[in-house]
Formats: structure tokens, C-alpha cells, sequence
């Protein structure tokens, strides 16, 4: 079944750094774009990173530009997201998730599916 | 700093038929971007539960329902049941340069 599993959330101080994961499995990860989306401790969500499926685009919201980099290993289907810099204000539930709708490319009318189970980030001194 | 808009909280009683809403603006909702909608159920993270305005995923019951128009959206859910407690999300695309991706502010379904 389609799956993606997060990892590399933790404890870490501000202005330091730390590297997401998002494991996926169950689809040709090589075909789809994916995100990176966020939820602070009792907030809502928000959008955080996009890239292509071929690694060649990339967009990133305002809150992270210049401090969070996405990647991905369309060769070990996994996606990174790494994060740089780090402020308390990043502190959240980082899921990755996979863009459905048109193939192969990004589309401002595609949505989000499926959603990992996420992985929590706090940075807190 | 989401830039779509919904009701903090709807109750209604089993069986009941409760709305959501879902206003944006006209650089996204309104600049005819499709609405989707995701179920956050305690604990979990989001699943989709309508995509393109108005499609239901397979597994996803009948009795949720979207709609679109202008610069809002609503998310419907007919004959309330208990599983639907949970908080729910709009989402758009903007074509504004601080995010290209907007969620609403989220809205929690209480069943009474």
C-alpha cells in the first residue's frame, strides 16, 4: 500500500540545524512531486516545501526561504528536508506528503495524498 | 498566517447536516483555484476527503460533500455521526509570493 514514513524530528537548540526524512513506498516515488507541510503544537497547518519529481523545481514559503532546503533520492524513494538556522517559531509536526492529480507535473489545481504520520520537531534551548 | 478563512467550531447532534465554510480571496479561491479538504481526526494526520472541489476519494462516505463559488467554499457533512468528530482543513493555491500553498484555519466538528 502507498506509505510514507517520517524520521529525524527531535530536541534541538536554536540557530542549529537538523535533516528530515520521509520514507515513501508503494508508488513510483520517481513520478510524483512532494511536499513538505507543517502544524505547530496546536495550530493549523502550512505549507512548507515543494519539489518536482525530478528534483529540478523547487518552491519554499516565505517563514523558511534561505534556511530550508528540500531534496529528494528518487533512487532510494526517500525526501529530506533540510533544516537550517532553526527558530523556537519552527517548532512543529513536519509532515511530507505526496502531490496527487496530474502526473509527473506539479499543478496549482493537485492536492495533497496520502499525508505521512509526521514527525515532531522542537527547538528549544 | 493562513489566508483562508473558517469558523473556529460547528456542533451538531447525530444525524444532524452541519457546514463548513471556507473564504479566501481572489488569489486563490476566487482566482479559480480548486478548494480540497482534509480530516484531521485527534492524534492522526490529515487525510483528504474531498479533492477538486467537489470529489469524494473512494472510501470516503456520501455524506461528505463540497461546493465552491466565488471566492468561498463549503464542506458539508449530512447525517452526522460520532467518527466525524475532528478538525477540518480547506486548501488552495495561491498565486501570491508569499505561499503557494494555503490552508484554512482549521474548524472542529464537535458531535453533541
Amino acid at each position: 500500500q502507498v506509505q510514507l514514513v517520517e524520521s529525524g524530528g527531535g530536541v534541538v537548540q536554536p540557530g542549529r540545524s537538523l535533516r528530515l526524512s520521509c520514507a515513501a513506498s508503494g508508488f513510483t516515488f520517481s513520478t510524483y512531486a512532494m511536499h513538505w507541510v507543517r502544524q505547530a503544537p496546536g495550530k493549523g497547518l502550512e505549507w512548507v516545501a515543494l519539489m518536482s519529481y525530478d528534483g529540478s523545481i523547487k518552491y519554499y514559503a516565505d517563514s523558511v526561504k534561505g534556511r530550508f532546503t528540500i531534496s529528494r533520492d528518487n533512487s532510494e524513494n526517500t525526501l529530506y528536508l533540510q533544516m537550517s538556522s532553526l527558530r523556537p517559531e519552527d517548532t512543529a509536526v513536519y509532515y511530507c506528503a505526496r502531490e496527487e492529480g496530474t502526473p509527473y507535473v506539479s499543478s496549482p489545481y493537485n492536492w495533497f495524498d496520502p499525508w505521512g504520520q509526521g514527525t515532531l520537531v522542537t527547538v528549544s534551548s | 498566517q493562513s489566508v483562508l478563512t473558517q469558523p473556529p467550531s460547528v456542533s451538531g447532534a447525530p444525524g444532524q447536516r452541519v457546514t463548513i465554510s471556507c473564504t479566501g480571496s481572489s488569489s486563490n479561491i476566487g482566482a479559480d483555484y480548486d478548494v480540497h479538504w482534509y480530516q484531521q481526526l485527534p492524534g492522526t494526520a490529515p487525510k483528504l476527503l474531498i479533492y477538486g472541489n467537489s470529489n469524494r476519494p473512494s472510501g470516503v462516505p456520501d455524506r461528505f460533500s463540497g461546493s465552491k463559488s466565488g471566492t468561498s467554499a463549503s464542506l458539508a457533512i449530512t447525517g452526522l455521526q460520532a467518527e466525524d468528530e475532528a478538525d477540518y482543513y480547506c486548501q488552495s493555491y495561491d498565486r501570491s509570493l508569499s505561499a503557494l500553498y494555503v490552508f484554512g484555519t482549521g474548524t472542529k466538528v464537535t458531535v453533541l
